[in-house]
């Protein structure tokens, strides 16, 4: 389809155990958010791809958590030794330019729900 | 550090009826101020924005914002709710001044019922 992907929808897994999250953004759009929303907590930044850029990993909660994005496009989201705080709702975005373009606008997936047992 | 208020969890209203959806934020400069909407079990979806010019923003779906630059409020309205309207309504900002991250309030639950 034409909007933002993610894949798995949802995730059970056992603590300690690592999981990848993935996230295929619209076709042209330069950046990738990832946020995590936990209930209670609303929207919480992990991480920010733009373009060829350094990434802003600001966000990421501990080294556990870690993400890449290959050829400007695809990326996933790793969390190792996951904890069962680590629940919760993983949201990937993207836009064309950043929040300083013009639209300002991101355009959500409709997330993967994770739960560590 | 820039930051997001919504001080309801929850907001009931009567289908007809107007709505209101309150917006508080704190930053360093001249916000940008976004409101998104999640239907259950779908992702977030942009109703609206203001960046710059008028205080009054229309959207969609009909709503419509007001920014309140002495209040540092953005509270969302709607002159007549609808069932549909139902949902969860985030309020997120970002600095005016640069950065590519949107702070995200918590959310308030809209329950508009017949």
């Amino acid at each position: 389809g034409a909007g933002v992907s993610q894949s798995p929808s949802n995730k059970v897994t056992e603590k300690g155990k690592d999981v990848e999250l993935r996230c295929d953004p619209i076709s042209g759009h330069t950046a990738l958010y990832w946020y995590r929303q936990s209930l209670g907590q609303g929207l919480e930044f992990l991480i920010y791809f733009q373009g060829n850029s350094a990434p802003d990993k600001s966000g990421l909660p501990s080294d556990r958590f870690s993400a890449e994005r290959t050829g400007g496009s695809v990326s996933t989201l790793t969390i190792q030794r996951t904890q069962q705080e680590d629940s919760a709702v993983y949201l990937c975005a993207s836009s064309f330019g950043g929040l300083q373009g013009s639209s300002g606008e991101l355009f959500f997936g409709e997330g993967s729900r994770l739960t560590v047992l | 550090a820039q930051s997001v208020a919504q001080p309801e969890d929850q907001v009931n209203v009567a289908e007809g009826n107007p709505l209101t959806v309150k917006c508080t934020y704190s930053v360093s400069g001249n916000p940008y101020l976004f409101w998104y909407v999640q239907y259950p079990n779908r992702g977030l979806q942009f109703l609206l924005k203001y960046i710059t010019g008028d205080n009054l923003v229309k959207g969609s779906y009909g709503f419509e914002a007001e920014f309140n630059k002495s209040q540092t409020s953005f509270h969302l309205k709607k002159p007549s709710a609808l069932v549909s309207d139902s949902a969860l309504y985030f309020c997120a900002v970002r600095e005016g001044g640069g950065g590519n991250k949107l702070t995200f309030g918590t959310g308030t639950q809209l329950k508009v019922e017949l």
